[in-house]
């Protein structure tokens, strides 16, 4: 079965700072890899995905993401945050065969303060 | 507007009563699946289905059901609620190909 580890619980960041948060997934074949987020007290929307081609992904509201196959990681990445990047971030995975529901990791919670 | 409909969105249960979480969808979703979400665990998948007729559990199931009697809705049922239970219920649902989930707004479950 697969897993996924979130090495940050929490990240305090001025507006302006760089963010990267860490994804590192444990998986023995072929994984599609998302990031979402939870704005506080709603439910989760979809950041970005990589199912294949280009290991750099661009999503939504400035972030990117990185997959390093050689790694097993999928770190998250905006070049400067804003107030309105509070939020709780999860990585996920889903392998491409057998049971392919998808696998969360613990979030990070990002506080972004002005 | 469509998407993932889940209710109720507040639930306060007493230990031992049963009840069902509604979930629906209206985009022809061949997945759903239901995740329980709770503090510094991320979602856990409860239980999931890959079409009508077809359920599975996923890592946390114990004192959950599950059935998918059609394509638009994937109910789950809590036989005997437990405090253990105190969490928040999101529903999701996928096309085949996994590309994207999308999620319910959640429901709010106490166990008291």
């Amino acid at each position: 079965a697969q897993s996924v580890s979130q090495h940050n619980h929490h990240v305090i960041l001025s507006e302006a700072a760089s963010l990267e948060l860490g994804c590192n997934y444990s998986y023995g074949g072929t994984v599609n890899l998302f990031w979402y987020v939870q704005y506080p007290g709603q439910h989760l929307q979809l950041l970005l995905k990589y199912f294949s081609g280009d290991p750099l992904v661009k999503g939504i509201k400035g972030f990117e993401a990185e997959f390093i196959k050689s790694k097993f990681s999928f770190n998250l990445r905006k070049p400067s945050v804003q107030w309105s990047d509070t939020a709780e971030y999860f990585c996920a995975v889903n392998a491409r065969t057998g049971r392919r529901a998808l696998t969360f990791g613990s979030g990070t919670r990002l506080q972004v303060q002005p | 507007n469509a998407g993932v409909t889940q209710t109720p969105k507040f639930q306060v249960l007493k230990t031992g009563q049963s009840m069902t979480l509604q979930c629906a969808q209206d985009m022809n979703h061949e997945y759903m699946s239901w995740y329980r979400q709770d503090p510094g665990m991320g979602l856990r998948l409860i239980h999931y289905s890959v079409g009508a007729g077809i359920t599975d559990q996923g890592e946390v199931p114990n004192g959950y059901n599950v059935s998918r009697s059609t394509t638009e809705d994937f109910p789950l049922r809590l036989l005997s609620a437990a405090p253990s239970q105190t969490s928040v219920y999101f529903c999701a649902s996928s096309t085949r190909s996994l590309d994207g989930y999308t999620f319910g707004s959640g429901t709010r479950l106490t166990v008291v």
